[in-house]
Order: structure tokens, then C-alpha cells, then sequence
């Protein structure tokens, strides 16, 4: 067990529609990471969170949004869903901002129909 | 951004053989990662390596990053070290993982 949680595990829902994933960072940790793992583009990053401010983007599409809260947990908005973006979407967080150990939640599958 | 290869893609092992899994990138980085994706899907974090050599039972991983590259050492596999084994490295810049495209290992008892 890493310390790091994400819900929901697993995600169905149909096309057009928008879903909220959520991640609580280990305690203690101030960054959080997003990332997509789907078959054809392999494990990608999306954004960084460092207490509260955006640090780094990714290949994050428009239609995809993250914050980070005061309480250090993060959300990650997928809207207008395709086909395209069903995939595992993975939260990690570390200690510190920069080149720091990460670790990763569990991950939760989207499945869009 | 900064490109990272793996080799073999694929190995099929015999139980109690030994592997060394490869890792290139191809820019100076600060941060270096090994990860095993078991059939669950799960991240497992095996070694934080920037640089130099570690250990952890079975497995051994060496980051010489003046050369760009890593290894991952697994000896007397198992079974249960099936799966996808993914190094993800941090260019010098920060704030994000570059992963490779992974090595799929399948031991066989």
C-alpha cells in the first residue's frame, strides 16, 4: 500500500458525459501527480500540483481539468467523454515539488460506452 | 520531450533464471524511477535511482547517468515478478515522468 488513495476504482459511463476522479496524496506529501495509461499511448503525464499551484502540464486535452485543495487532496475533471479516453488514470504524490520519489495510488479504470 | 527506451520488450523466463532489464534516455535527468505494473494494474515503486547502485533482496538496479542509462537486475525470478517493469525518468527541468514503453516479463514456472 502506497498511502496513496483514489476513487472511484472503477468508472462506467456513456460518451458526451463529464466524471470527477479524485486522489488523496500521502500524508505529509504537498505534490500530486496525474497521469493516463491507455493501450495505444502507454503511461503519460498530465499535470503537477504543488499545494494548491499548478507546477507542470502534460499532455492534459482541453476538455480535461485538475485542481489541488486546501486539505492537499486533488480532482481531476474528464467532460465531453469519448471513446478515446477510456483508460487507467493514475494520481502519485511526493514529498517535495521537484526530482522527488513518487509514489501511486491504485489507479482508477474509466470505461466510456 | 526527453525519450525513453526500454529493452528487451518482451522476456519469457524460466523460474529461478536470472534478467537484466534495460533502460536508455536520452537527456541528463535528475530523477529516476523503477516501477512493476502487476496483472492488477498496480504501481509498485521498486527503486529510486538517479544514480549509482541499489539493492533490495532479489532485485539490484545501477543508474550511470553521465551515460544515460539503467539497469535493472532481477535474480531467481519468480512468478510473482510477472508483469510490465517501467522506468520513468525526470529531465533536468523538473515536475514531470517521462516513462518508457516498459518490458513485459512473464515467468514460467
Amino acid at each position: 500500500d502506497s498511502g496513496v488513495t483514489q476513487t472511484p476504482k472503477h468508472l462506467i459511463t456513456a460518451t458526451g458525459q463529464r466524471v470527477t476522479l479524485r486522489c488523496s496524496p500521502r500524508s505529509g506529501d504537498l505534490s500530486v501527480y496525474w497521469y493516463q495509461q491507455s493501450l495505444d499511448q502507454g503511461l503519460q503525464f498530465l499535470i503537477h500540483y504543488y499545494n494548491g499551484e499548478e507546477r507542470a502540464k502534460g499532455n492534459i486535452l482541453e476538455r480535461f481539468s485538475a485542481q489541488q485543495f486546501p486539505d492537499l487532496h486533488s480532482e481531476l475533471n474528464l467532460s465531453s467523454l469519448e471513446l478515446g479516453d477510456s483508460a487507467l488514470y493514475f494520481c502519485a504524490s511526493s514529498a517535495l515539488a521537484d526530482s522527488y520519489e513518487q509514489y501511486f495510488g491504485p489507479g482508477t479504470r474509466l470505461t466510456v460506452t | 520531450g526527453i525519450q525513453v527506451e526500454q529493452s528487451p520488450p518482451d522476456l519469457i523466463l524460466q523460474e529461478g533464471a536470472n534478467s537484466t532489464l534495460r533502460c536508455n534516455f536520452s537527456d541528463s535527468v535528475n530523477n529516476l524511477q523503477w516501477f512493476h505494473q502487476n496483472p492488477w494494474g498496480q504501481l509498485i515503486n521498486l527503486f529510486y535511482i538517479p544514480s549509482g547502485t541499489k539493492q533490495n533482496g532479489r532485485l539490484s538496479a545501477t543508474t550511470v547517468a553521465t551515460e544515460r542509462y539503467s539497469l535493472l537486475y532481477i535474480s531467481s525470478s519468480q512468478t510473482t515478478d510477472s508483469g510490465v517493469y517501467f522506468c520513468a525518468v525526470d529531465a533536468d527541468t523538473g515536475n514531470q515522468f517521462y516513462f518508457g514503453t516498459g518490458t513485459s516479463l512473464t515467468v514460467i514456472p
